[in-house]
């Protein structure tokens, strides 16, 4: 089956460290891969994605590179802030109509000023 | 609002009683999923809806959860005889089109529910 498996958490950083949150996926497929953000009080919402191999998803200064050869989706940020303490979700979709969104268990994040 | 609309925000009810769970997903958005967030358990898949009709309910646990669509727009989860394992976040998600083509879903803020 597919499934997504995060480094366990939480991770407590001070501001302006550096980020590494490891992921890595199963898939019978070819997947998209994915990663959310919760913050506290709020939604889950879409941080970045890729969808082919070696495709480089980026935004708010975290980027992840889709590696097929280690099917791992790493999510890395140089220099974090405090606005960043979040709950990231990594995720995957197969390619199909009624294809669902399989994510992982999530890390929980906090950065100290 | 433009976003996701869920209810009620927190439910505590007593063992053995039925709750439902609403959800107003983004005027147009065709696809609509469910998911429980549990603690340590992340996020897991219940049932997705394309229009009114649910391709995959795979997710749902027992025959005690149940869920339906009408209009191509509002859902309610509803779940009979409420268990203490029951008790999780129900978070429902949005989408113009189904998940495995972009990826992009829009979430409410949950439902919590707890069950004493």
């Amino acid at each position: 089956g597919n499934s997504v498996t995060q480094m366990e958490g939480p991770v407590t950083l001070s501001e302006e460290a550096f980020l590494t949150i490891n992921c890595t996926y199963t898939a019978t497929g070819y997947p998209s891969l994915f990663w959310y953000v919760q913050y506290p009080g709020e939604g889950l919402q879409l941080l970045l994605k890729a969808t082919k191999a070696d495709d480089k998803g980026s935004n708010k200064g975290f980027e992840a590179t889709y590696r097929k050869e280690t099917t791992s989706f790493h999510l890395e940020k140089g220099s974090v802030q405090v606005s960043d303490s979040a709950v990231y979700f990594c995720a995957l979709s197969l390619r199909g109509a009624n294809s669902k969104l399989t994510f992982g268990k999530g890390i929980t994040l906090s950065v100290r000023p | 609002g433009a976003g996701v609309s869920q209810s009620p925000s927190n439910k505590v009810t007593e063992k053995g009683k039925d709750v439902e769970l609403r959800c107003d997903p983004i005027s147009g958005h065709t696809a609509l999923y469910w998911y429980r967030q549990s603690l340590g358990q992340g996020l897991e898949f219940l049932i997705y809806f394309q229009g009114n009709s649910a391709p995959d309910k795979s997710g749902l646990p027992s025959d005690r959860f149940s869920a339906e669509r009408t209009g191509g727009s509002v859902s309610t989860l509803t779940i009979q005889r409420t268990q203490q394992e029951d008790s999780a976040v129900y978070l429902c998600a949005s989408s113009l089109v189904a998940g495995g083509l972009t990826g992009e879903l829009f979430f409410g803020e949950g439902s919590r529910l707890t069950v004493l």
